[in-house]
């Protein structure tokens, strides 16, 4: 079985300021590894994920996430944020080694940018 | 564009009523799944589906039922509506095994009273 901890469930900041999302995962399993945005009175979406090849990932708006093995840890981050990025944050895994899919998801982030 | 699409964005019910929330999908995915979210928990799933007419349980069927009889609806269903059934809905579809990306509806916010 696998879990996702989001140790933070608010993360204040100001405008322009750095910040990083803390993830980590338990699995018995090799996982691929998501990061979803619930953006106020949204669905989720997709903001990067990890399946393979460089630990490094990015999405098109500024945030990267690097993939740590030892560490088992998932950390999103952005160098400069903007009032838009204020949102709820989703760190998810899924197993390998199924033959379907299925996600599961951290309790969230909430990320709240102020000027 | 994928587009998931709930049928309802607010659904207020009572105590012991029969409830369907409805998803519908238009990218022929063959993964359908149903989740909860309640502040503090994030997403939990209820149930998923990865074919028409199958259905799997996830970790919190109890007090739920789904339905699949066509690829691109997944009908969530409350056989009696409890107040700790007050939640937030969201239904999401999917191609393919583990690392396809979910699209997501905008959900459906259930309140029993």
């Amino acid at each position: 079985a696998q879990s996702v901890t989001q140790l933070d469930s608010q993360v204040p900041v100001f405008e322009e300021a750095p910040v990083e999302l803390r993830c980590n995962y338990s699995s018995s399993v090799s996982v691929y590894l998501f990061w979803y945005v619930q953006y106020p009175n949204q669905g989720l979406q997709l903001l990067l994920k990890y399946l393979s090849g460089s630990t490094l990932v990015e999405s098109i708006n500024g945030f990267e996430a690097e993939f740590n093995k030892s560490q088992t840890s998932f950390h999103l981050r952005k160098p400069s944020v903007h009032i838009s990025d204020t949102a709820e944050y989703f760190c998810a895994v899924s197993p390998m080694n199924t033959g379907f899919q299925k996600l599961v998801f951290g309790t969230g982030t909430r990320l709240l940018v102020s000027p | 564009d994928v587009k998931v699409t709930q049928s309802s964005r607010y659904l207020v019910k009572r105590t012991g009523e029969k409830v369907f929330l409805e998803c519908v999908q238009d990218m022929d995915h063959e993964n359908m799944f149903w989740y909860r979210q309640d502040p503090g928990l994030g997403l939990r799933l209820i149930y998923f589906s990865y074919d028409v007419k199958m259905k799997e349980k996830g970790d919190i069927p109890e007090g739920y039922s789904v339905s699949r009889e066509k690829k691109e609806r997944f009908s969530l269903i409350l056989e009696s509506a409890s107040t700790n059934q007050t939640s937030m809905y969201l239904c999401a579809s999917s191609l393919g095994t583990g690392g396809n990306i979910q699209y997501f509806g905008a959900g459906t916010r259930l309140s029993v009273l």
